[in-house]
């Protein structure tokens, strides 16, 4: 089975920018997370998808924003970009529910500048 | 404060030794606990996971033991080797928020 890929893995975007982030999840695997990780705040839990719904959500600005589609892929925004955005996002996706086993994909590392 | 705490920050081990991190948590209502394995530049992976009523846990050399009452939780690396040098996260859920804590970076020396 193909592990959790995320894409783009790079990504270099400027202040006031918005920018859009994937994530498609193991086949069969319903429930995508998200995460941004930083040196400094280390890992924080932005959302998470199951079924196209948010069930649960993270305290982070509205700037933040994610959905998943009918195939369980999700999708995460952060618009207006600011410096302090610049993290590892890393998104994970389990069978159902958050408290499975979570399998994390190699993250996309955004740099603004 | 952080709800999660982890020590030692960091820690140097040789080849083949054991050693112990540890997590205490005042996260509440408590859901899980999971520890995580992080190599430098990729994903966390799963190492266990426990719930409220188990108290030990393993997977292969790594064995984690959890004491809800006192909010504590271990994880203990047997034999280690080379390939265990990471980073350890303790991650505790409550049941609509996850806190995560600062790592333990592990470096196995040969």
């Amino acid at each position: 089975k193909a592990g959790v890929t995320q894409t783009p893995r790079y990504l270099i975007k400027t202040r006031g920018q918005q920018v859009t982030l994937s994530c498609s999840p193991i086949s069969g695997h319903r429930s995508v997370s998200w995460y941004q990780q930083t040196p400094g705040q280390g890992l924080q839990f932005l959302f998470e998808y199951f079924s196209e719904t948010q069930r649960n959500k993270g305290n982070f600005p509205g700037r933040f924003s994610g959905r998943q589609f009918s195939n369980s892929r999700s999708e995460m925004n952060v618009s207006t970009l600011e410096l302090g955005d610049s993290a590892l996002y890393l998104c994970a996706s389990s069978l159902v529910s958050g408290e499975d086993t979570q399998y994390f994909g190699p993250g996309t590392r955004l740099t603004v500048l | 404060k952080n709800q999660v705490e982890q020590s030692p920050q960091s820690l140097i081990i040789l080849e083949g030794k054991n050693c112990t991190l540890q997590c205490n948590y005042t996260v509440s209502p408590f859901s899980n606990l999971r520890w995580y394995k992080q190599d430098t530049g990729r994903g966390p992976v799963s190492l266990t996971i426990m719930t409220f009523s188990e108290n030990t846990k393993s997977n292969g050399r790594y064995t984690a033991t959890l004491d809800a009452d006192t909010k504590q939780s271990s994880l203990h690396i047997t034999a280690s080797q080379l390939s265990d040098s990471a980073s350890y996260i303790c991650v505790v859920s409550s049941f609509n928020d996850m806190r995560f804590g600062a790592g333990t970076r592990l470096t196995v020396k040969p």
